[in-house]
């Protein structure tokens, strides 16, 4: 099946800076990916859509200047948080959907936790 | 708007069979998805219903009625690692955008 890498796994960083985290499709091009949150024991929430070579579409609720999204080649999209808080700690996971399987489902990648302190 | 309904906890015995329902309301429609997420680990896709019907595949099967909006996720024969949540997901029309349930975390008793 499709292979996702999401890297890093863990991060911890203070309050106000900016942490970038990276997702790879690894054996096959994924034009477009997308990028959850998931707080503890809740379900994923769809952040945005990340469209190779043009902008992302944001869900409603969430800031684009804020969660700054780019995927610039057909297997790399990132997440930049932005001045991060506390309130950003959550666990990222990116996913891309399956452009070789019929039911086109989502491979996820391993997931970063953030922890801002 | 977008909502799909799913129990909370379930617990159930090893060997036994449990049923997972799930239910949706969402502006479009283009499959269904079950996925399983352990604690700490991202989701791995379990099964995938577009069509009304019974879909199994081993131990797992889904069901799907798009005119009631509702599936459920059959387990057969549970061993102690099926102890996990279970998330119902619904693909909108257009863009391919995933929603998912809140999950249904699934606890299998010795």
């Amino acid at each position: 099946g499709a292979v996702v890498s999401q890297h890093p796994s863990w991060v911890i960083c203070k309050s106000g800076t900016s942490v970038k985290i990276e997702c790879r499709s690894l054996d096959f091009q994924a034009t477009t990916m997308f990028w959850y949150r998931q707080f503890p024991k809740q379900s994923l929430m769809l952040m945005a859509t990340s469209n190779e070579g043009s902008k992302a579409t944001y869900e409603q609720g969430v800031e684009k200047d804020k969660f700054l999204i780019n995927h610039a080649s057909l297997t790399l999209s990132t997440l930049t948080v932005t001045s991060a808080h506390p309130e950003d700690s959550s666990f990222y996971i990116c996913s891309a959907r399956g452009t070789e399987s019929i039911t086109g489902e989502l491979f996820f990648g391993e997931g970063s936790r953030l922890t801002v302190l | 708007g977008q909502n799909i309904d799913q129990p909370t906890e379930m617990t159930a015995t090893e060997g036994a069979i449990v049923q997972i329902n799930c239910t949706y309301q969402t502006s479009g429609f283009n499959g269904l998805f079950w996925y399983q997420q352990h604690a700490g680990e991202a989701p791995t896709f379990l099964s995938y219903n577009v069509l009304d019907g019974l879909e199994e595949k081993g131990r797992f099967s889904s069901f799907l009625s798009r005119s009631k909006g509702y599936s459920y996720l059959l387990l057969k024969e549970l061993q102690m690692k099926d102890s996990a949540s279970y998330l119902c997901a619904v693909r909108d029309t257009g863009g391919f955008k995933t929603i998912f349930g809140a999950g249904t975390r699934l606890f299998v008793k010795a």
